[in-house]
């Protein structure tokens, strides 16, 4: 049973243009999301969060939407550049108890120059 | 400021065999976690320390995996002894707050 799915594994984008990514999840106790961007051979780098009280964090370029009610979340990447392409997870948390995250199976980018 | 530091960077045993990975957080994190991700799939907690107490462990496969943090600062998580399936990368993580940083990952090769 997984709690946070990325249905997309791959997506390519043109240089310049919006990379927009997608994750949804199924446990309504999540109220923390966040989005990690990670290299071959690297571990997990933090990107950009959002807490449930909010429906939209920005960050330079990467900007994440909640959608409580469609239990959806997207991280937007405008422009996108080559530097982008890396695997993006989603990851969620229930702000009790432990804080651990449960992660989607993440989406690879590819920018195109 | 050191980030999350992790040892060995990769591990070949054979099945059978007894493995110890080490994690070092950013200094004056309370939060440490220990995660996997298996043949390219999503990336699984296996457990979380405040300190040096065990705050999570219902992540950990079976009792052939033991993590510990002594003193509250470096953790090892030991795998004793190994099978084919415990083949992955080993992630560890590290948070003051909300927000966990991660290492980068011992990749463990069971043969």
């Amino acid at each position: 049973d997984q709690q946070v799915k990325q249905n997309s594994p791959s997506l390519s984008v043109q240089e310049g243009r919006i990379s927009i990514l997608n994750c949804d999840y199924t446990n309504s106790m999540f109220d923390y999301f966040l989005w990690y961007k990670k290299y071959p051979a690297e571990g997990p780098t933090f990107l950009i969060s959002i807490s449930s009280i909010k429906d939209k964090n920005e960050d330079g370029r990467f900007t994440v939407f909640l959608n409580k009610s469609a239990k959806h979340l997207s991280l937007h990447i405008v422009p996108s550049q080559p530097g982008d392409s890396a695997v993006y997870f989603c990851a969620a948390s229930a702000r009790t108890g432990t804080y651990k995250y449960i992660f989607g199976t993440g989406t690879r980018l590819k920018v195109l120059a | 400021e050191a980030g999350v530091t992790q040892f060995p960077s990769h591990s070949v045993i054979e099945k059978g065999q007894t493995v110890t990975l080490r994690c070092d957080p950013i200094s004056g994190h309370d939060n440490l976690y220990w995660y996997r991700r298996v043949m390219g799939k999503e990336i699984k907690f296996l457990l979380h320390f405040v300190k040096e107490s065990k705050q999570d462990e219902s992540g950990m496969p079976n009792n052939r995996f033991l993590a510990e943090r002594t003193g509250g600062t470096y953790s090892t998580l030991k795998v004793q002894p190994a099978e084919l399936e415990d083949s992955g990368v080993y992630f560890c993580a590290s948070s003051r707050h909300e927000t966990q940083y991660f290492g980068p990952g011992t990749r463990l090769l069971v043969l």
